[in-house]
C-alpha cells in the first residue's frame, strides 16, 4: 500500500527547533518530488518547501533560511529542520508526494506543531 | 502574480449541479489541481491536469480552465460532499507551488 506517515510533531517554544519525519512505504522517495504542506488552525493548506528527485530544494518565502527539507534514502523518509520556530509556524504538517505535472497525490495524515511560550 | 483566488463558501442544493472557481495568473500556464478536505481529515486529490480524476473519485468530479481561471464541477452533488476545496497550481516560477484560500461547500 502507498502510503506516507508523519511523525516529529509537538510542542516548542519560540525561536526553538524541530525535526519532522515523513515515513513513506509503496513506493520511493528519491525517485519523486516530495513537498510539505502546512495548514494553520482554521486556516487554509500552505505549500511549506519541495525536493525534486534530483535533490534541489525550495522554499516559500515564510520558511527560507529557517526550514531544510531533506531525505534519507536509506529508510526511504523525507524531513523537515525546522529552525527559529515562531508562533506563526503552528500548524498541522503534512508530507505529500508529487505527481510528475505537480499534483499532490499522496498525503500523510500530518503531525501537530505548536509553537507557544 | 503568486496567487490564487476562490470564494469562501459556496451553497448548493443535495443533487444539483454546482462550479467552485479558482482564480490567478499562473492559471494562463499551468492547470490546476483540486483538493477535497473534510474536518480532521488530510486533503485528497480529486481532479489534476486537464481533466484527471485519481482512482476512486466519482465521476460527477470534473475540472475545467478557461483563461485565468479553472473550475471544478460537481455535478449531482452528494450529502457526502460537504467540504472544504482547495486549487493549487505553480507560481510562475514554476518552482514554488502555491494553493487558494479554499471554498466551503454545504450541502443542503
Amino acid at each position: 500500500e502507498v502510503q506516507l506517515v508523519e511523525s516529529g510533531g509537538g510542542l516548542v517554544h519560540p525561536g526553538g527547533s524541530l525535526r519532522l519525519s515523513c515515513a513513506a512505504s509503496g513506493f520511493i522517495v528519491s525517485n519523486n518530488y516530495m513537498s510539505w504542506v502546512r495548514q494553520a488552525p482554521g486556516k487554509g493548506l500552505q505549500w511549506v518547501s519541495v525536493l525534486f528527485n534530483g535533490g534541489i530544494t525550495h522554499y516559500a518565502d515564510s520558511v527560507k533560511g529557517r526550514f531544510t527539507i531533506s531525505r534519507d534514502n536509506s529508510k526511504n523518509t523525507l524531513y523537515l529542520q525546522m529552525n527559529s520556530l515562531r508562533v506563526e509556524d503552528t500548524a498541522v504538517y503534512y508530507c505529500a508526494r508529487e505527481l510528475p505535472i505537480g499534483d499532490f497525490d499522496i498525503w500523510g495524515q500530518g503531525t501537530i506543531v505548536t509553537v507557544s511560550s | 502574480s503568486s496567487e490564487l483566488t476562490q470564494d469562501p463558501a459556496v451553497s448548493v442544493a443535495l443533487g444539483q449541479t454546482v462550479r467552485i472557481t479558482c482564480q490567478g495568473d499562473s492559471l494562463r500556464t499551468y492547470y490546476a489541481s483540486w483538493y477535497q478536505q473534510k474536518p480532521g481529515q488530510a486533503p485528497v486529490l480529486v481532479i489534476y491536469g486537464k481533466n484527471n480524476r485519481p482512482s476512486g473519485i466519482p465521476d460527477r468530479f470534473s475540472g475545467s480552465s478557461s483563461g485565468n481561471t479553472a473550475s471544478l464541477t460537481i455535478t449531482g452533488a452528494q450529502a457526502e460532499d460537504e467540504a472544504d476545496y482547495y486549487c493549487n497550481s505553480r507560481d510562475s516560477s514554476a518552482n514554488h507551488r502555491v494553493f487558494g484560500g479554499g471554498t466551503k461547500l454545504t450541502v443542503l
